[in-house]
């Protein structure tokens, strides 16, 4: 079975400034990782996926993600964020073989950017 | 990506009633999936939704509660049955599609409040 831990409920940090969420994972297969983001009142968006290949990931809107396998983590970065990424940010893990298609969710964090 | 659309994006309801959410996909996804989001919480698969037979579901979610059906390969929809307050919470449908990799993507939601 996968699990998904996120390290921080809630993140506060100044418009601008660079911003580290963590996620560790915990499986016992190879896996597939995901980075989400909800903006108030709404459905989930999909910000960066590792699949395979290159450890840093690039995704939308800045992010970008470390996969370190032998840390099992997959920490989301951006340099300088802005008072529009203050939303929730979810962290999900699937199996890479046998893909049932399953999303494991973190708890997610709450990224709260400051003027 | 696809577009996917639920009906209603939010009801209250009372105790003892069921609801029907649709979800509606612009294209034909091999996978379609059922999440609950409680308030607060992350995301919690509820079923995969199978198309032309029974859906899969989840340990803690059973067919009596939260029946789905998924007549073709573009629509889908779950009841949530005899409601309890303990039932409200945003519900998400999600799509996989062959092409997009194991990408999820994800509806708006239904935001169900049971009173």
């Amino acid at each position: 079975a996968q699990s998904v831990t996120q390290l921080d409920s809630q993140v506060p940090v100044f418009e601008e400034a660079p911003v580290e969420l963590r996620c560790n994972y915990s499986s016992s297969v190879s896996v597939y990782l995901f980075w989400y983001v909800q903006y108030p009142n709404q459905g989930l968006q999909l910000l960066l996926k590792y699949l395979s290949g290159s450890t840093l990931v690039k995704g939308i809107n800045g992010f970008e993600a470390d996969f370190n396998k032998s840390q099992t983590s997959f920490h989301l970065r951006k340099p300088s964020v802005h008072i529009s990424d203050t939303a929730e940010y979810f962290c999900a893990v699937s199996r890479s073989s046998g893909n049932t298609g399953k999303l494991i969710f973190g708890q997610g964090t709450t990224l709260q950017v400051k003027p | 990506s696809a577009v996917i659309s639920q009906k209603p994006s939010r009801d209250i309801c009372q105790r003892g009633t069921s609801l029907t959410i649709q979800c509606q996909v612009d294209s034909q996804v091999t996978m379609m999936f059922w999440y609950r989001q409680q308030p607060g919480q992350s995301l919690t698969l509820i079923a995969t939704a199978n198309q032309g037979s029974e859906a899969t579901y989840e340990s803690g979610f059973v067919i009596d509660k939260f029946p789905i059906s998924r007549p073709n390969l573009t629509f889908s929809t779950l009841t949530v049955s005899n409601m309890s307050p303990e039932d409200s919470s945003i519900y998400l449908c999600s799509v996989r599609q062959r092409g997009l990799g194991e990408t999820q993507y994800f509806g708006p939601g239904t935001r169900l409040l049971v009173l």
